[in-house]
């Protein structure tokens, strides 16, 4: 039951240059999205989130882009970093509030 | 640091044994959440506790079970373990009640490996 998919497994991007990290989800009762952010050793770690209502929703170097009707959600990481580098998973979650997660996309930004 | 603390970091047991993972929540926070994280996989949400009670289940098999203690803290229960239980077990808090716009916090995780 994968209501949340990320369908890339890893993403390599050189230093400065964007990180587009891609999310898709199935259930439309979703109502609030967040990214988190996963050094190897550590327990995720909240990135950014933004509500159904918005579209966009930035902090810093971070951007979410959320297309309700393509039901598809994008982080954009502007300039990347290395310390950037990090397993980010995409979580979604309803009014009932049981949060659902995707496997993750590895990101590895090279010097 | 996120203020989760679970124990212990890494276990190793046999098919058929019972182990019990423990989780200590952020100071304050009174939610508790349990998943599970195979190889490849996303996190899988097993059961969420709030104060006490139990609050909305997943994914969790009937060989698992998981208890919040008057003290907040939680502690998932494996038994009849599987080779197929190996995996990386995290815990989260939130200040609760649950709402739509809550962030969870994380522990470091327990591995779980079965041989």
């Amino acid at each position: 039951d994968q209501q949340v998919k990320q369908n890339s497994p890893s993403l390599s991007v050189q230093e400065g240059r964007i990180s587009i990290l891609n999310c898709d989800y199935t259930n439309s009762m979703f109502d609030y999205f967040l990214w988190y952010k996963k050094y190897p050793a550590e327990g995720p770690t909240f990135l950014i989130s933004i509500s159904s209502i918005k579209d966009k929703n930035e902090d810093g170097r971070f951007t979410v882009f959320l297309n309700k009707s393509a039901k598809h959600l994008s982080l954009h990481i502007v300039p990347s970093q290395p310390g950037d580098s990090a397993v980010y998973f995409c979580a979604a979650r309803a009014l009932n509030n049981d949060m659902r997660f995707g496997a993750g996309t590895r990101l590895t930004v090279k010097p | 640091d996120s203020g989760v603390t679970q124990t212990p970091k890494h276990l190793i047991t046999a098919t058929g044994q019972r182990v019990t993972l423990r989780c200590s929540p952020r100071s304050g926070d009174l939610s508790v959440y349990w998943y599970q994280q195979s190889l490849d996989q996303g996190l899988q949400f097993l059961i969420q506790y709030y104060n006490g009670e139990e609050r909305a289940k997943g994914n969790i098999l009937e060989r698992f079970s998981a208890q919040q203690f008057p003290d907040l803290h939680s502690e998932l229960n494996l038994s009849s373990l599987e080779l197929g239980d190996s995996a990386l077990y995290f815990c989260a808090s939130s200040v609760g009640p649950p709402q739509v716009n809550e962030k969870l916090f994380f522990g470091s995780g327990t591995q779980l490996s079965v041989l």
